[in-house]
């Protein structure tokens, strides 16, 4: 199946700092990502489409000022969570399709930690 | 609005038997739904997805039904293996006309050598 790789897997910050979390397709290009956020035994939420060469659409209550999402090249997205707080600590995974209606390929997901 | 359930209770088995994990879902038709398996921090990985014109799927040890009256799924594991203990998720496509998956809360099974 198709690779997804996300980096870094875990980031400790201090809060009021950024993070950038980085989201790769490795073996095919990926023109829509899809970046969810997971708190402890909860289901995925979806936070936000991210669209090669274009703005990502977010989900209703994601404040898109905040997580902010940059799909520069057809192999790359990125999520920036802005002046963050201890509330934004949480699971942060990414993932992309190679079409559209068949299985989603996931990140290994990126634990944040905002102290 | 649609909705998706998961069993939250963590079921618990023992080796070698068969597992039965169930996915309900609500005010929704969708065309397909997919069983995620998720190990703890780690992200999702694929295991079956089923159209609505599919009432069965089989994969090795694994068997999806779909049954679109009852709007549900079933997800076996035949011959479960203490290897097996995850979280399973049931993911659907949102509702609308969107193919993004949205997901249940995940069923955890624990399969106890």
């Amino acid at each position: 199946g198709a690779v997804v790789s996300q980096h870094p897997s875990r980031v400790i910050c201090k809060s009021g700092t950024s993070v950038k979390i980085e989201c790769r397709s490795l073996d095919f290009q990926a023109t829509t990502m899809f970046w969810y956020r997971q708190f402890p035994k909860q289901s995925l939420m979806l936070m936000a489409t991210s669209n090669e060469g274009s703005k990502a659409t977010y989900e209703q209550g994601v404040e898109k000022d905040k997580f902010l999402i940059n799909h520069a090249s057809l192999t790359l997205s990125t999520l920036t969570v802005t002046s963050a707080h201890p509330e934004d600590s949480s699971f942060y995974i990414c993932s992309a399709a190679l079409q559209v209606n068949t299985e989603a390929f996931f990140g290994q997901g990126t634990r944040l930690t905002v102290v | 609005s649609q909705k998706i359930e998961q069993n939250s209770e963590a079921l618990n088995i023992q080796e070698g038997k068969t597992a039965t994990l169930t996915c309900n879902y609500t005010n929704y038709s969708p065309a397909y739904l997919q069983w995620y398996r998720q190990d703890p921090g780690r992200g999702p990985v694929f295991l079956l997805l089923i159209r609505e014109n599919e009432k069965e799927k089989r994969k090795e040890r694994l068997k999806v039904t779909f049954d679109t009256t009852l709007k549900q799924s079933l997800f076996h594991i035949t011959a479960s293996q203490p290897a097996d203990s995850a979280t399973y998720l049931c993911a659907l496509p949102a509702s609308g006309g969107s193919y993004i998956p949205t997901f249940g809360r995940g069923t955890s099974l624990i399969v106890h050598p």
